[in-house]
């Protein structure tokens, strides 16, 4: 077990609807980031948080969107989902202050099924 | 772009040695991963080596860095069928923000 807690486990919608995914990083964690694992694209990055800041963005696509709040747990909103969005999206977290690098420990993970 | 490859699968029997291949784009790669994720699982981080080591030995697993030929193996002695899973290459990225994985190699133990 990581630490890194995500809800749903798995998530099953229509397309054009809108999901929200949620993910608790470990105690003591300030960054979180998104990523997304689907069988064509294999693991790709999203975005990065910072103590509530956004710091990086990879390849997330408009209709997706984050934060990260207060409490430094994050979601990551999926809007007007279409069938190539059915993917893993995963969660990972790490302790990372600002300009330094460090360990990403993910969580198991939400499957998220766009019929 | 930065780019990671690595072969797809591989099959070893049981007690025998796995060596699983990595390549990478990215000279300035500081910081190499190797995760493992079973059948509906997340990923678990197994090891990693920093840029300026040629070797990390953790238990059965050993993890052998070529910097010049920018090439990372991962090593598993006495392969166990609960070895089995997909073992994922990655490497942080020039600004240190962001992980690039390859696409997986499936490691299949048979007894």
């Amino acid at each position: 077990d990581s630490g890194v807690t995500q809800t749903p486990k798995h998530l099953i919608t229509a397309t054009g609807q809108r999901v929200t995914l949620r993910c608790s990083p470990r105690s003591g964690d300030l960054s979180v980031y998104w990523y997304q694992q689907s069988l064509d694209q294999g693991l790709q990055f999203l975005i990065q948080y910072y103590n509530g800041e956004e710091r990086a963005k990879g390849n997330i696509l408009e209709r997706f969107s984050a934060q990260q709040f207060p409490d430094l747990h994050s979601e990551l909103n999926l809007s007007s989902l279409e069938l190539g969005d059915s993917a893993l999206y995963f969660c990972a977290s790490s302790l990372a202050r600002q300009g330094a690098t460090d360990t990403q420990y993910f969580g198991p993970g939400t499957r998220l099924t766009v019929l | 772009g930065e780019d990671v490859e690595q072969s797809l699968f591989l099959s070893v029997r049981e007690g025998d040695s796995s060596v699983i291949n990595c390549t990478y784009t990215d000279s300035s790669s500081t910081y190499l991963y190797w995760y493992k994720q079973e059948p509906g699982a997340g990923l678990q981080l197994l090891t990693y080596i920093f840029s300026n080591m040629d070797m990390k030995q953790d238990q059965r697993l050993t993890v052998l860095l070529n910097k010049k030929d920018k090439h990372l193996s991962l090593r598993i002695a006495d392969t166990q069928t609960g070895d089995s899973a997909i073992y994922f290459c990655a490497v942080l990225n020039q600004a240190g923000t962001a992980l690039i994985f390859g696409k997986g190699t499936t490691l299949s133990v048979s007894s």
